[in-house]
């Protein structure tokens, strides 16, 4: 079976540029999850959906990320304008959400560069 | 808020040896999920292990096992006969029972010798 897919898996812009990230979660799970991992701050939830419908997004830094799911099969993540310190490993996550607790599986990660 | 610390940064041991790698968390809850990850040098995150809060019977899973110790609110992880492939940084990670949010400690690089 296909785990969670993203892409791009690394990516280097400029400063001020726009960026997409892109992720498929895993075929029947109805939860999907953004993190970030940097050195200084760890693993952070970004932002999470249940059934396409943005249940937290208290972790998103500031107005310039926004994420969407318009399908049960697909989600990103935009950056807009970027700045260095967004740099950053960003992972996407899904789960199947019928138990609590299930497994969170994720995907192999999108290594972001922002010069 | 739940806090989740792992006080190892690094751990380094010879390979066939055993390691554990310690992992305390705080919650005022009583009925809450622990997970392992390991993440290699691809940087995939990848579950090891999980623990249910309200069962008493440790985890185990192949070489790796935890020792859950609820009422201390520690959660370590042994892996025995440890393997080359075993290097990795490991995560040890919280969620409450419905919830769907996974909070992460620091994590510890852990390297095998060979």
């Amino acid at each position: 079976d296909a785990g969670v897919i993203q892409s791009p898996r690394h990516e280097v812009t400029e400063m001020g540029q726009e960026v997409t990230l892109r992720c498929k979660p895993i075929s029947g799970h109805d939860y999907l999850f953004w993190y970030r991992q940097t050195m200084m701050r760890g693993l952070e939830l970004l932002i999470y959906f249940n059934n396409n419908v943005p249940i937290d997004d208290s972790g998103m830094p500031e107005d310039r990320f926004s994420a969407k799911m318009p399908n049960a099969s697909f989600s990103t993540l935009k950056i807009q304008p970027s700045e260095p310190r967004d740099s950053a490993v960003y992972f996407c996550a899904s789960a199947d959400g019928v138990s609590s607790g299930n497994t969170i599986y994720f995907g192999e990660g999108s290594w972001l560069t922002v010069v | 808020a739940q806090t989740v610390t792992q006080s190892q940064p690094e751990m380094s041991v010879q390979e066939a040896e055993t390691v554990t790698l310690s992992c305390t968390y705080d919650t005022s809850e009583s009925n809450y999920y622990l997970f392992w990850y390991k993440q290699p040098p691809s940087r995939q995150m990848i579950l090891v292990i999980r623990q249910e809060a309200y069962k008493q019977q440790n985890a185990t899973e192949n070489r790796f096992s935890v020792n859950f110790q609820k009422a201390a609110k520690s959660f370590s992880l042994k892996i025995s006969d440890s393997q080359l492939g075993d290097t990795a940084m490991y995560f040890c990670a919280f969620m409450n029972q419905g919830a769907q949010k996974l909070v992460f400690g620091q994590g510890t690089r852990l390297t095998i010798n060979p």
